[in-house]
C-alpha cells in the first residue's frame, strides 16, 4: 500500500531564517506530488505540483520554492521566511494528472513563524 | 476564476441526526468534485469523488450529489456520530486541472 510522510510535524521558526520541509511518497512510483498552504478559515492553496523528477510547476509568486531530487522526495525550502509563511503544509500524491484519480494527503506540518 | 464556497462554516448538531452539508461553485466547466474530511492538526482524506457526468456517489452513510448545471454539491450524512466531526471540505477539478478548494465546514457533533 502507499503512504505518504511529511517531516517536521511542527516547526517554530524566527522571521529571516531558513526552511526545508521534506515529504516522501512510498509504494507507488513517478507519483504526481503537490504542496499546499492551508491558512486558518481558508481553503487549501496550492504552492507547487511536480509530474517527475527536477519538473517544479509553481503556481503562486513567493518566496517560497520546490525541488524534487528523487521520484519520490518532494522539498519545499525558503531561504528566508515571512510572518506570512506561517501556516498548515500539505504535501499530497496522485498516480496521474487525471480525472478519476484522488489526490492522497500527508499528515501536514505546522509552521509557526516569529 | 473558479471559486468554491461551503456554507456554514460552522455546524453543531445532536447524535443521530441527519444533515447536509452544502458546496456551491462558480463555473460549471468542471471534470470532477470532491469531498474531503480533515482531522484537526491532520492531513485529508477522501470521502467521495464525483465526475462531472455523475448525480451523486454513496459511501455507507455519506451520500454525495452534484449539480453542476446549478454550481452545488451537498454531502448528506445519515445518523450522525460523534466520530463524525471533522472539517469537511469540498473542492472542484477545473477546466485547467487543478484543484480549487472551500474552505470548509466544521462539523461537531453532540453525545
Amino acid at each position: 500500500s502507499q503512504t505518504i510522510h511529511q517531516w517536521p510535524a511542527t516547526l517554530v521558526q524566527p522571521v529571516g531564517s531558513p526552511l526545508s520541509l521534506e515529504c516522501t511518497v512510498e509504494g507507488t512510483s513517478n507519483p504526481n506530488l503537490y504542496w499546499y498552504r492551508q491558512a486558518a478559515g481558508r481553503g487549501l492553496q496550492l504552492l507547487f505540483y511536480s509530474v517527475g523528477i527536477g519538473q517544479i510547476s509553481s503556481e503562486v509568486p513567493q518566496n517560497l520554492s520546490a525541488s524534487r531530487p528523487q521520484d519520490r522526495q518532494f522539498i519545499l525550502s525558503s531561504k528566508k521566511l515571512l510572518l506570512s509563511d506561517s501556516g498548515f503544509y500539505l504535501c499530497a500524491w496522485s498516480r496521474v494528472a487525471g480525472v478519476q484519480e484522488t489526490q492522497y494527503f500527508g499528515p501536514g506540518t505546522r509552521l509557526l513563524v516569529l | 476564476k473558479q471559486e468554491v464556497t461551503q456554507i456554514p462554516a460552522a455546524l453543531s448538531v445532536p447524535e443521530g441526526e441527519n444533515l447536509v452539508l452544502n458546496c456551491s461553485f462558480t463555473d460549471s466547466a468542471i471534470y470532477n468534485l470532491q469531498w474531503f474530511r480533515q482531522d484537526p492538526g491532520k492531513g485529508l482524506t477522501s470521502l467521495l469523488l464525483i465526475q462531472s457526468s455523475q448525480r451523486e456517489q454513496t459511501s455507507g452513510r455519506l451520500n454525495a450529489s452534484l449539480d453542476k448545471s446549478s454550481g452545488r454539491s451537498t454531502l448528506y450524512i445519515a445518523a450522525s456520530q460523534p466520530g463524525d466531526s471533522a472539517t469537511y471540505l469540498c473542492a472542484v477539478l477545473d477546466s485547467n486541472y487543478q484543484l480549487i478548494w472551500g474552505a470548509g465546514t466544521k462539523l461537531i457533533i453532540k453525545p
